[in-house]
């Protein structure tokens, strides 16, 4: 069974500091990796997704995750965060292949961007 | 195209009663997923829908649980017999075909069993 592990429940950090989410997944199989983004009072929302191919993927608000297999990494980072990067953010894995595309989460970490 | 809609946003009810939560996917989209949230977790897997069929139901979906998708429309999530461990945000998301695209996720219900 495919398990996700997000190490660090709370995240707090100073606006344009680096930041770096980690997570690690565990699977028997070759997955489907994802990350989530959960603002205050709204639903989750699809940040960057990797599914083959290069191995850096990119988001269009400037994070980014690299999938690491011999390390079964998959950690989000962005290198200069905003206040409205403030959230939720949940790492996700699905079975490589599988029908049923059910997405098993990651416990989340919390971001909080101070000024 | 609205996205997912999910009605209602909150739902308070006494332990006992039956509540019923309503889910509304992106037309287009075929697949239709329920999950549940609780405090300080990450969404768990309940159920999920390909059109008006329901494929597969986790453990997590005790007997007092049923989805529908009638039509392969909407779909609704009935809790009978409310227990305060049922106390969760629920969570609807839907997709074209197969997840691993990305799912687009509703609001949520958040249900309070007092």
């Amino acid at each position: 069974a495919q398990s996700v592990t997000q190490l660090d429940s709370q995240v707090p950090v100073f606006e344009e500091a680096p930041v770096e989410l980690r997570c690690n997944y565990s699977s028997s199989v070759s997955v489907y990796l994802f990350w989530y983004v959960q603002y205050p009072n709204q639903g989750l929302q699809l940040l960057l997704k990797y599914l083959s191919g290069s191995t850096l993927v990119e988001s269009i608000n400037g994070f980014e995750a690299e999938f690491n297999k011999s390390q079964t990494s998959f950690h989000l980072r962005k290198p200069s965060v905003h206040i409205s990067d403030t959230a939720e953010y949940f790492c996700a894995v699905t079975l490589r292949g599988g029908s049923q595309g059910n997405l098993i989460f990651g416990k989340g970490t919390k971001l909080s961007v101070k000024p | 195209d609205t996205g997912v809609s999910q009605d209602p946003r909150h739902k308070i009810t006494k332990r006992g009663q039956n509540v019923t939560f309503r889910c509304d996917p992106i037309s287009e989209h075929n697949r239709l997923y329920w999950y549940r949230q609780t405090l300080g977790q990450g969404p768990e897997f309940l159920t999920y829908f390909q059109n008006e069929a329901q494929l597969e139901k986790s453990r997590l979906l005790s007997d007092r649980f049923s989805a529908e998708r009638p039509k392969g429309s909407f779909s609704t999530l009935e809790i009978q017999r409310t227990e305060q461990g049922d106390s969760a945000m629920y969570l609807c998301a839907s997709s074209r075909d197969r997840g691993w695209y990305g799912y687009t996720f509703g609001s949520g219900t958040r249900l309070t069993v007092v």
